[in-house]
């Protein structure tokens, strides 16, 4: 059964400072692995998609890495900004023929101005 | 906006009560899930919906009941619900492709329905 861990759980930073959170995943036999936001009281945005035969998304801010081998995911977020305050969620798809996605708890960051 | 809808945004009832969560998605998708989100818990997923034929039961009690009337809604009927089923329900849409030629399947999330059981 996959399971994903997301460290830290919460992290307080200044502003314009460059941040790295970290994934985890169990079982390397992933289909893809995505980064989402969550602000609060609001549903997921999706930033960003990594698929398994990828090692790195950008966007903008924001860098997504993937090493699958060891199970591991990271999002870089330079600059930060306090609008980039809110919780950032992991998720892989395992495969299958649903598109079944296992979340982390998430990492609530809070840029402060 | 992310296209999908869910309505009431809050609710609040007792454990008798029966009630309905009401998601929309204008976005022309053929897939629809219901994902249960409580405090402390990752994101779980409760049902999944393709072309209006649940695929995806993901051991959820019977006290939750879904249904799929058209690709465009989707409901989560609650009854005898209890205290612990408090959370933030969110619905979400993708297209619904298959998996051959690789294709991936992004998930568009509404805002949730935060439910609170008394």
């Amino acid at each position: 059964k996959q399971e994903v861990t997301q460290i830290p759980a919460a992290l307080s930073v200044p502003e314009g400072e460059n941040l790295v959170l970290n994934c985890s995943f169990t079982d390397s036999a992933i289909y893809n692995l995505q980064w989402f936001r969550q602000d609060p009281g609001k549903g997921l945005t999706s930033l960003l998609l990594i698929q398994s035969s990828q090692r790195e998304q950008t966007s903008g801010r924001l860098n997504a890495s993937l090493d699958k081998s060891s199970g591991r995911s990271t999002l870089y977020i330079a600059a930060s900004q306090p609008g980039d305050s809110a919780t950032y969620l992991c998720a892989v798809d395992s495969g299958g023929s649903n598109y079944k996605l296992t979340f982390g708890k998430g990492t609530l960051l809070t840029v402060n101005p | 906006e992310t296209g999908v809808t869910q309505t009431p945004r809050h609710l609040v009832m007792g454990m008798t009560n029966k009630k309905s969560l009401k998601c929309e998605q204008h976005l022309g998708h053929n897939a629809m899930y219901w994902y249960k989100q409580s405090a402390k818990k990752p994101l779980e997923l409760m049902f999944v919906y393709n072309f209006k034929e649940q695929t995806e039961n993901n051991s959820v009690p019977s006290r939750f009941s879904p249904e799929c009337p058209n690709s465009s809604h989707l409901f989560l009927h609650l009854h005898t619900l209890q205290p612990e089923d408090s959370a933030l329900y969110l619905c979400a849409s993708s297209r619904g492709v298959g998996r051959r030629g690789g294709g991936t399947d992004t998930q568009y999330f509404g805002p949730g329905t935060r439910l609170t059981v008394l």
